[in-house]
């Protein structure tokens, strides 16, 4: 099972910051916080991840409470190529584990 | 970043036929993973396919019913044997795929498989 909790979904004005949530409460000290998302039925794209620390690149930022047991993906200027169902997912980083997906977060952004 | 392809990238089968999708990664890696979407649904590993050894099956899928070949570090299949309407799903490889000193997995565009 998914060690993660989202909301099955959000909205978003376009050009907006979309903040989505993520719970994971039981993450073990060795797990990092992973984003996906997945736009219509393609194949799942990497984001970001990170451990204890805010990350951010050219698509988002994370942001991962200090106790690590929730953290936030942020979209700056969400445009409507962002609407997708966006995947937290906890996993060890390195040795080839798997990752395991929850129902994600559908993200729609509107015109 | 990997390139991944697949093929086919859709089909429509019969049931009780069977279906090779095949996954090509542009450069060597050692693990390969196999996923399936169901319809609505989020993705759930099948199996993990080892260069050189049996691949490792999930609970709730067999070898029997997906059998999987990895005869280099380039290239998987994967078979859905005997298919019913039930095995209509979008079917994804991946790999992982080392980085900037850290690792994750990048997916191929997906199979769309459609039983009849």
């Amino acid at each position: 099972d998914a060690k993660t909790t989202q909301p099955p979904s959000m909205d978003c004005a376009e050009g907006r910051a979309a903040n989505l949530p993520c719970n994971h409460s039981t993450i073990s000290g060795n797990e990092y916080v992973y984003w996906y998302r997945q736009i219509h039925s393609q194949g799942p794209q990497y984001i970001i991840h990170g451990l204890k620390n805010n990350e951010t690149n050219e698509m988002a930022s994370l942001i991962i409470t200090e106790d690590r047991k929730s953290s936030t993906l942020i979209l700056p200027h969400a445009t409507l190529r962002d609407t997708a169902v966006y995947y937290c997912i906890v996993r060890v980083e390195g040795g080839s584990e798997k990752l395991v997906f929850g129902k994600g977060t559908k993200l729609t952004v509107n015109p | 970043s990997a390139v991944i392809s697949q093929k086919p990238s859709r089909d429509i089968c019969q049931r009780g036929t069977s279906l090779t999708i095949q996954c090509q990664v542009d450069s060597q890696v050692t693990m390969m993973f196999w996923y399936r979407q169901q319809p609505g649904q989020s993705l759930t590993l099948i199996a993990t396919a080892n260069q050189g050894s049996e691949a490792t099956y999930e609970s709730g899928f067999v070898i029997d019913k997906f059998p999987i070949s990895r005869p280099n570090l380039t290239f998987s299949t994967l078979t859905v044997s005997n298919m019913s309407p039930e095995d209509s799903s979008i079917y994804l490889c991946s790999v992982d795929r080392q980085g900037s000193g850290w690792e994750t997995q990048y997916f191929g565009p997906g199979t769309r498989l459609l039983v009849l």
